[in-house]
């Protein structure tokens, strides 16, 4: 499968404190993306880093990819409850063959 | 500009009936991608539809087609449903070049019994 995988699948923490998320895939990639979803709605777009991009910042985001070891990981900082959802990671390959890995469920709390 | 749109976005059907999904992009894009959430499977790719031509497609039976119209509005049907197939379906349209973003609609939610 190309499918990416995130680490770890469930996430808890406190308001004000850092997010960290990890994503391993398994080919080449033309890029990866960071999605939200939000209990059961479809997904939002977070943040893109192109295969040739080691790190990529956007707001309170963080993003680096390491093609080496076929790994990127999402950081979010300073975290507010309303970040409370699920996050996935997709590998793109084929131009728009998307694959999404299993998601981190973050939950955030006041 | 509006967002993506998908009707309806709830339906309930017996196992064996068939069902049409739609989903319209947002106006320009060109490439429609459908999707298949469900909790033991993730998100799992369907096909994608560019210019009105099937671009990419996942691993699902034959009983799960696609098309897309010229105004790249996209349906998608699955015939012979079975348990299984319950799941938000799940379409997102992006402008069609090389691996643009994606903008996902709402989802429909479908119940098969």
């Amino acid at each position: 499968s190309q499918q990416g995988e995130e680490d770890p699948q469930a996430l808890s923490i406190q308001e004000g404190e850092n997010a960290t998320m990890n994503c391993s895939y398994k080919t080449s990639i033309n890029n990866l993306q960071w999605y939200r979803q939000n209990s059961g709605r479809g997904l939002v777009h977070l943040i893109l880093i192109r295969s040739n991009e080691r790190e990529k910042h956007s707001g309170r985001l963080r993003v680096t990819l390491d093609t080496s070891k076929k790994s990127s990981s999402l950081l979010i900082t300073a975290s507010r409850a309303a970040d409370t959802a699920s996050y996935f990671c997709a590998t793109i390959y084929n131009f728009n063959k998307f694959y999404f890995g299993s998601g981190t469920k973050l939950n955030v709390k006041p | 500009k509006a967002g993506v749109t998908q009707t309806p976005r709830y339906l309930i059907k017996t196992r064996g009936q068939q069902v049409t999904l739609s989903c319209s992009p947002i106006s320009g894009h060109r490439s429609v991608s459908w999707y298949q959430q469900t909790p033991g499977q993730g998100l799992q790719f369907l096909f994608e539809y560019f210019s009105e031509t099937q671009r990419n497609k996942g691993n699902f039976p034959g009983r799960f087609s696609g098309r897309q119209f010229s105004n790249s509005r996209s349906e998608m049907n699955v015939s012979t449903l079975e348990l299984g197939d319950s799941a938000l379906y799940l379409c997102a349209s992006s402008p069609g070049q090389t691996s643009y973003e994606q903008y996902f609609g709402p989802g429909t939610r479908l119940t098969v019994t």
